[in-house]
């Protein structure tokens, strides 16, 4: 069973700062599979990033996601005000996981 | 824009059946993946399954034995069953879409529209 790990859990960081979010698979993954989400308290799940490095329409190109390996990154070039959420990532299988989530909060 | 919205009951007893329904607008239920996802109070998100139009299913391993997912194409929404719930199954519930997606010729399937949630407690 594979396994996300994210780290780290909380990120404290000012606006304007740079944010790097880690999700590491237990084991060999598609790196297609893997998508970021972003969850603001009391809402649903954003899609962020699909297929490790490519945004949705409408998704701010501050937001980007690459992949080396069983290692995924999550980048935030410039944190605005409204950045501050809780991201996740996730890799489709057989069974969808998700990682644990890292929080990035306002320092 | 493709929408969907959860309902059903906000409260069941333990041992009983949770079932909530997502009804899909702006877009047909006949294509795609349609997804259950929970997410525990103060916790992270859990798959708990996925239906395609045929019927077909895909149930995570660990809620397989509880869970069973339907869906009904002429109303254009699908359906959530846990059976024998406990306290541990209280989480807000999301319906969500999946669709394969197209990266560099590869698939890259991944969640674009999801609901917006329901909080369903197990108590008595």
């Amino acid at each position: 069973e594979i396994v996300l790990t994210q780290s780290p859990a909380t990120l404290s960081l000012s606006p304007g700062e740079r944010a790097t979010l880690s999700c590491r698979a237990s084991q060999s993954v598609v790196s297609t599979y893997l998508a970021w989400y972003q969850q603001k308290p009391g809402q649903a799940p954003r899609l962020l990033i699909y297929g490790a490095s490519s945004r949705p329409t409408g998704i701010p190109d501050r937001f980007s996601g690459s992949a080396s390996g069983t290692d995924f990154t999550l980048t935030i070039s410039r944190l605005e005000p409204e950045d501050f959420a809780v991201y996740y990532c996730q890799q489709y299988g057989n069974s969808p996981i998700f990682g644990g989530g890292t929080k990035v909060e306002i320092k | 824009q493709v929408q969907l919205q959860e309902s059903g009951p906000g409260l069941v007893k333990p041992s009983e059946t949770l079932s909530l329904t997502c009804a899909v607008s702006g877009g047909s239920i006949t294509s795609y993946y349609w997804n259950w996802i929970r997410q525990a109070p103060g916790k992270g998100l859990e798959w708990i399954g996925d239906i395609y139009n045929s019927g077909s299913t895909n149930y995570n391993p660990s809620l397989k034995s509880r869970v069973t997912i339907s869906v009904d194409t002429s109303k254009n929404h699908f359906s959530l069953n846990l059976n024998s719930v406990t306290a541990a199954d209280t989480a807000v519930y999301y319906c969500a879409r999946r669709v394969p997606g197209y990266c560099g010729g590869a698939n890259c399937p991944h969640f674009d529209y999801w609901g917006q949630g329901i909080l369903v407690t197990v108590s008595s």
